[in-house]
């Protein structure tokens, strides 16, 4: 079974620029999310999907961060414009479950972004 | 403020001797927990886990304890193999919004 899959894998921009991440989740998998980990820090969910409707968005910047999961499948997230403080690793992960599951949540290898 | 707690940045461990990494946490609604894995350049992999109806939680080489009274959890690993070396997360959900909260990561070293 192929696993949660990201492009790019890294990625290296200047402040202000735009940015798109992609994943495409586990054939199946209804449930979405998105990370954003800091370097010694753990994953803060972003953004979570269930099918392609959105269940929680509050610790999304809404400001410079976008994301949609189109015909709740694969899903892109969008910083514009970037800050320095981007700069992390930004993890997508799916799960089988529907909102109110503790389904194991499958990980991508997580895409690396550098804001200079 | 930081629920979920991992208080050593990192542990180095004999080969073959036990490991035991350790999880503090604040929120006495979290109710159940689970411990990822993680190598360098790859995402977590999901290792164990325990609801808080349960004290411990066993498969195979690892074993997770759970102790409410505490709001302290562990996760045992024994014997220690130099594929054990990675960054090991605690993590919690609480039943309010079965959202993951994280711990900020263990790193395990096994020396040969």
């Amino acid at each position: 079974e192929a696993g949660v899959a990201q492009s790019p894998r890294y990625k290296i921009i200047e402040k202000r620029q735009s940015v798109a991440f992609w994943c495409n989740p586990i054939s199946g998998h209804a449930t979405l999310y998105w990370y954003q980990q800091i370097l010694g820090q753990g994953p803060k969910l972003l953004i979570q999907f269930q099918n392609n409707g959105v269940v929680d968005d509050s610790q999304l910047p809404k400001d410079r961060f976008s994301a949609e999961r189109l015909k709740g499948v694969d899903s892109t997230l969008k910083i514009q414009p970037a800050k320095l403080e981007d700069s992390a690793v930004y993890l997508c992960a799916s799960s089988l479950g529907h909102r109110g599951s503790t389904d194991t949540q499958y990980f991508g290898p997580g895409t690396r972004l550098t804001v200079l | 403020d930081q629920q979920v707690k991992q208080n050593s940045p990192s542990l180095s461990v004999q080969e073959g001797r036990i490991s035991i990494l350790n999880c503090d946490y604040t929120n006495s609604m979290f109710d159940y927990f689970l411990w990822y894995k993680k190598y360098p350049a790859e995402g977590p992999t999901f290792l164990i886990s325990i609801s808080s109806i349960k004290d411990k939680n066993e498969d195979g080489r690892f074993t997770v304890f759970l102790n409410k009274s505490a709001k302290h959890l562990s996760l045992h690993i024994v014997p220690s193999q130099p594929g054990d070396s990675a960054v090991y997360f605690c993590a919690a959900i609480p039943d309010s919004n079965y959202q993951l909260i994280w711990g900020a990561g263990t790193k395990l070293i096994i020396k040969p």
